[in-house]
């Protein structure tokens, strides 16, 4: 079974400051793939980054980072210097390579930036 | 919203009452999803199609028929609707970005807000 796991369900990080939101999994596919979205208080749900279980680096984006951690079967987001406009709901999904077609979301985690 | 549109924005329904929610893709692209989502837990999937034709059950799906008549258009029918499928219901598109099977990702619509009273 697939499974993904949010653990913050509400955070504050002062703006400007880095931040984490934390994201493990459990899977026991060989091959699959991490995803985070963005939704701002506007309801859209926006792609962020992609990260594959077999790539040999971390996937960065600009200000934003993934901390994949294979072995402990984690893939959790960094932002390096917050802004106003990163405050959102934060969710992380999987897809691998024996769910077909199926994602697998975490509850999300919401991120309030204060100027 | 990679060309992702959904009908209507927002519903109100009274409980018995039937509705079908729309959704279209103009990226040609195999695979669509409905999914609902509800404060405190994350998206559910309802249903979703690999192709023209085929549609298979997700994590939700009673309650709800769907169909997949053509290669652009994904519905949603709740046949009679109850207060517990109160939800916001996202549409989205499996996006192909090369390489191996597990980097497709999902972009969404831009979701319905359901009521039923």
């Amino acid at each position: 079974a697939q499974k993904i796991t949010q653990t913050q369900p509400g955070m504050f990080v002062q703006e400007k400051e880095a931040v984490t939101l934390d994201c493990t999994y459990d899977t026991s596919d060989p091959s699959y793939g991490l995803f985070w979205y963005k939704q701002p208080s506007s309801g859209e749900m926006i792609f962020l980054i992609y990260q594959g279980s077999y790539d040999q680096q971390n996937a960065t984006e600009g200000r934003y980072s993934l901390n994949f951690q294979k072995a402990r079967k984690s893939a959790n987001r960094v932002i390096s210097a917050s802004q106003l406009g990163d405050s959102a709901m934060y969710f992380c999904a999987m897809r691998g390579t024996n769910t077909g077609n199926q994602f697998y979301f975490g509850t999300g985690t919401s991120l309030t930036v204060i100027p | 919203n990679a060309g992702v549109t959904q009908t209507p924005k927002f519903q109100v329904l009274k409980t018995g009452q039937s509705m079908t929610l729309q959704c279209a893709q103009d990226m040609n692209h195999n695979s669509m999803y409905w999914y609902r989502q509800d404060p405190g837990m994350g998206l559910r999937l309802i249903y979703y199609s690999a192709s023209e034709g085929t549609t298979d059950k997700g994590e939700v799906p009673n309650g709800y028929n769907v169909s997949r008549l053509n290669k652009r258009e994904f519905s949603l029918r709740l046949e009679s609707a109850a207060p517990s499928q109160t939800s916001v219901y996202f549409c989205a598109i499996l996006y192909y970005r090369g390489g191996s099977s597990v980097t497709d990702t999902q972009y969404f619509g831009p979701g319905t807000r359901l009521t039923v009273l």
